[in-house]
């Protein structure tokens, strides 16, 4: 099955500083990969994805790459602002089917 | 769009009863649903998959009779911890999806309901 490593586990920037969170995954099957952000005592929230058949995605602050052969995605975040505070998600799956997730990187945004 | 809704958001029980978490796609019909489990501070595992209409796909490990799902419409998804205990304590979260209606696959997810059992 699909595995899915997430790094770091904590991130703390100053704000206006970027953020850059990273995942690989193990099956390279999987042709969908979302970002979710979850905030404490809330779900997850899609804030992007990106699909095997594109390489880059952006979406004003936030970007997400992919490479394919290196079976690695990374999710960047620019000018950071506190309320960017949270945690983020990366997840992988071939098709919706059997999503998993890598552990959460917790980002701390410092005024 | 795309708006999800669990119920009730926190729920205290005692030990050996059973509480119902559900699980509803507001605007628009979810021909599958997915149950997650998050303990604090850590990632979420799912439990199980649902189609509207048919049994649930429950993950290695999670009890199928302890854990009872049901997804009878394209708009609910039931939870049913039965005889629950302390250990059975944590944060549950469902999604949904519809591939075909929205033209994404994307899961989309409820607020979560924090079950605590005492």
């Amino acid at each position: 099955g699909e595995n899915v490593e997430q790094h770091p586990s904590t991130l703390s920037v100053q704000e206006g500083d970027s953020a850059v969170i990273k995942c690989t995954y193990s099956d390279s099957a999987s042709n969908y990969f979302p970002w979710y952000k979850q905030e404490l005592g809330k779900g997850p929230q899609l804030i992007i994805d990106i699909r095997s058949n594109v390489g880059e995605k952006k979406d004003q602050r936030i970007a997400v790459t992919l490479n394919k052969t290196a079976k690695h995605f990374s999710l960047h975040i620019t000018e950071t602002q506190p309320e960017d505070s949270a945690v983020y998600f990366c997840a992988a799956s071939h098709n919706n089917n059997d999503m998993r997730f890598g552990a959460g990187t917790r980002l701390t945004v410092k005024p | 769009g795309a708006v999800v809704s669990q119920h009730p958001s926190r729920v205290i029980c005692k030990s050996g009863t059973s509480v119902k978490i559900e699980c509803r796609s507001l605007d628009f019909q979810a021909t599958t649903m997915f149950w997650y489990r998050q303990f604090p501070k850590k990632s979420l595992m799912l439990m199980a998959t649902s189609n509207e209409g048919s049994k649930a796909t429950y993950e290695q490990g999670v009890e199928k009779d302890k854990f009872l799902i049901n997804h009878a419409s394209l708009t609910l998804s039931t939870l049913t911890v039965t005889s629950a205990h302390p250990e059975d304590s944590s944060f549950y979260i469902c999604s949904a999806s519809s591939p075909v209606a929205r033209r994404t696959d994307t899961q989309y997810f409820g607020p979560g309901t924090r079950l605590t059992v005492l």
